[in-house]
């Protein structure tokens, strides 16, 4: 099946850029999402087809995804942005859903 | 705004079976794709499966087929069964909704927590 692979954990000061990738194989032909999960909280859309913005996610949240490797992008990080990162496909060889297994976002 | 809104026993004895239910209101359960994802303590997202309003189902392929999804159109729910618990299946239970295809999940539940114990 298909294996996605996040970076467990990612740090980044306030005001700085956080950048969380999520591997698998050619990634770039898949449409990826990415969700953003606080604790105690249910998972949030906050990118999905590799790019896209639901309303009321703010613009310092963006996405990108090529070859291998598809990105999450969060600028101008703020401490409300700590929190479980997940990306997400849709395997068509095993009809199935796929999710990384997700990066803790900390904010120093 | 759709709301989901999961509900189960939350305790479970090992070996027994396991059942959950998710209400979708302000909004129609038909055409859409209703998920089931659990989350283990301390651990990632795992799908469980989903159902189409027409009752079509599709499940992780990777899960024993202990799982059953069903849908009641006329109450706007869709429910979860799972037969032969243990102690792994202690988690966090979300309902989502979808629309098929590579669409992603733009509606949760808050999820329901579930333990395995005797």
């Amino acid at each position: 099946s298909y294996v996605l692979t996040q970076p467990p954990s990612v740090s980044v000061a306030p005001g700085m850029t956080a950048r969380i990738t999520c591997g698998g194989n050619n990634i770039g032909s898949k449409s990826v999402h990415w969700y953003q999960q606080r604790p105690g909280q249910a998972p949030v859309l906050v990118i999905y087809y590799d790019s896209d913005r639901p309303s009321g996610i703010p613009e310092r949240f963006s996405g990108s995804n090529s070859g291998n490797t598809a990105t999450l992008t969060i600028s101008r990080i703020e401490a409300g942005d700590e929190a479980d990162y997940y990306c997400q496909v849709w395997d068509t060889s095993s009809d199935s859903w796929v999710f990384g297994g997700g990066t803790k976002l900390t904010v120093l | 705004q759709v709301q989901l809104q999961e509900s189960g026993p939350g305790l479970v004895k090992p070996s027994e079976t396991l059942s959950l239910t998710c209400t979708v209101s302000n909004g129609s359960i038909s055409g859409f794709y209703w998920s089931w994802i659990r989350q283990s303590p301390g651990k990632g997202l795992e799908w469980i499966g989903y159902i189409y309003h027409s009752g079509i189902t599709n499940y992780n392929p990777s899960l024993k087929r202990r799982f059953a999804i069903s849908i009641d159109r006329s109450n706007n729910q869709f429910s979860l069964r799972l037969t032969s618990v243990t102690a792994a299946d202690t988690a966090v239970y979300y309902c989502a909704r979808g629309k098929g295809g590579s669409y992603p999940f733009d509606h949760w539940g808050q999820g329901t927590p579930v333990t395995v114990s005797s």
